[in-house]
């Protein structure tokens, strides 16, 4: 059973591109997130949705777009793809009612690479 | 802003403890974590310690939290090829969100 699935797992595309990533969680949570690890792995946070609702922002720039459908779902659409993009991303989800409340599950990383 | 600090490399011999370290700056830190990544796989929690402790133990893993100089540490015991992994150390506050480290690449040396 998987608990935060990302679709595709590999993303190669041209500079210029827009494409989207997909993630779901299938644990209840309420709240999900994106984040971006580069190539030496320093990871960081672009977004965070509670209940459907963006509640993080970092600084990210508004080619990013995430969306929620629903609380189970988390996707990132990108437009005109830069070569600084590539990199791998991760969703994760937690539940508000869990303590820590740096508990959280991530998904397996979708790894995108712009050429 | 909030900043989290490790060293980059460990290297140990199988059958060895291991000790990665971490510092931070964020003195409301409220939780402090430790992430495993395996190759091409997420992050897992491994385990996390409340501001108000100085140690927690679980089976091979040893949090250690030295509040005084925001130093924390992991321990692992008899550390085996399977704990080859990079180990993050993470903290929070309330409902701010995690701040990650750059990671601890452990290597495990048959």
């Amino acid at each position: 059973d998987t608990a935060v699935s990302q679709t595709p797992k590999y993303l190669v595309t041209q500079m210029g591109n827009d494409k989207s990533i997909k993630c779901e969680q299938n644990l209840g949570h309420d709240t999900m997130y994106w984040y971006k690890q580069d190539s030496k792995k320093f990871l960081k946070i672009m977004f965070s949705y509670n209940n459907k609702e963006l509640i993080i922002n970092e600084t990210v720039p508004n080619r990013f777009s995430p969306k929620s459908p629903d609380k189970a779902h988390l996707n990132l659409h990108i437009n005109s793809l830069e070569l600084g993009d590539s990199a791998v991303y991760f969703c994760a989800s937690s539940h508000l009612r869990d303590s820590p409340r740096g508990t959280q599950y991530f998904g397996p990383g979708t790894r995108l690479t712009v050429l | 802003g909030e900043d989290v600090e490790q060293s980059l490399f460990l290297s140990v011999r199988e059958g060895d403890s291991s000790v990665i370290n971490c510092t931070y700056t964020d003195s409301s830190s409220t939780y402090l974590y430790w992430y495993k990544q395996e190759p091409g796989a997420g992050l897992q929690l491994l385990t996390y310690i409340f501001s108000n402790m100085d140690m927690k133990q679980d089976q091979r893993l040893t949090v250690l939290l030295n509040k005084k100089d925001k130093h924390l540490s992991l321990r692992i015991a008899d550390t085996q090829t399977g704990d080859s992994a990079i180990y993050f150390c993470a903290e929070n506050s309330g409902n701010t969100p995690l701040v990650f480290g750059k990671g601890t690449r452990l290597s495990v040396i048959a």
